[in-house]
């Protein structure tokens, strides 16, 4: 069974950063593309980075561009999702994701449970 | 980007009804378009890809058509654990978009 758990989420001041993390298990992990996937409170899914298995190419919503960076480490299972510059249009719920592909995601198979961040002064 | 819109926004059925929602992309996708679920406090689930392919383990009362710009999910015979909120998002090219969802009341 797969399994994808979520961290790092809290609270943060608009301009400052926060690394989310999301762990895998019962999957070989470099074999498919992941994505993070955000809901703001009480609205719909917004999708907004993407990463290849390898962890090569790279794909952001321009909400996002220049400011997140989407990463992996194949050896630890882990999707990674460094924000910058963070936005009060930021605050969510973030989800990492698993595709079916390798290359690009396409659907997402499986998901996390989510970790709430929050941007407020 | 490729616009997602869905429509109802809210739909209110009864326990064995059918209930057809719509979602129109702003320009071809082919059938690169997946449906999914969402229960409140719930992650999404996958229900449909590629327009018509049943997740594993979806019950056959769901369904999916369409290709190009225009596509439909069909949930027939209503159960009570069908209310939720219901999602399309195209997967044909980045940035994907997802569709501004449909809740979906059981009466």
């Amino acid at each position: 069974e797969v399994q994808l758990v979520e961290s790092g989420g809290g609270l943060v001041q608009p301009g400052g950063s926060l690394r989310l993390s999301c762990a895998g298990s019962g999957l070989i992990f470099s074999q498919y593309a992941m994505s993070w996937v955000r809901q703001a409170p009480g609205k719909g899914l917004e999708w907004v980075a993407a990463l290849s298995g390898s962890g090569e190419i790279t794909y952001y919503a321009d909400s996002v561009k220049g400011r997140f960076t989407i990463s992996r480490d194949n050896s630890k299972n882990t999707l990674f999702l460094q924000m910058n510059n963070l936005r009060a249009e930021d605050t969510g719920l973030y989800y990492c994701a698993k595709g079916q592909g390798i290359i690009v995601p396409t659907a997402s198979v499986d998901w996390g449970q989510g970790t709430r961040v929050t941007v407020s002064s | 980007d490729i616009q997602m819109t869905q429509s109802p926004s809210s739909v209110s059925a009864s326990v064995g009804d059918r209930v057809t929602i719509t979602c129109r992309a702003s320009k071809g996708i082919s059938s690169w378009l997946a449906w999914y679920q969402q229960k409140p406090g719930k992650a999404p689930e996958l229900l449909i890809f590629v327009a018509s392919t049943l997740q594993s383990g979806v019950p056959s009362r769901f369904s999916g058509s369409g290709s190009g710009t225009d596509f439909t999910l069909t949930i027939s015979n209503l159960q009570p654990e069908d209310s939720a909120t219901y999602y399309c998002q195209q997967t044909h090219s980045f940035p994907y978009t997802f569709g501004q969802g449909t809740k979906l009341q059981i009466k």
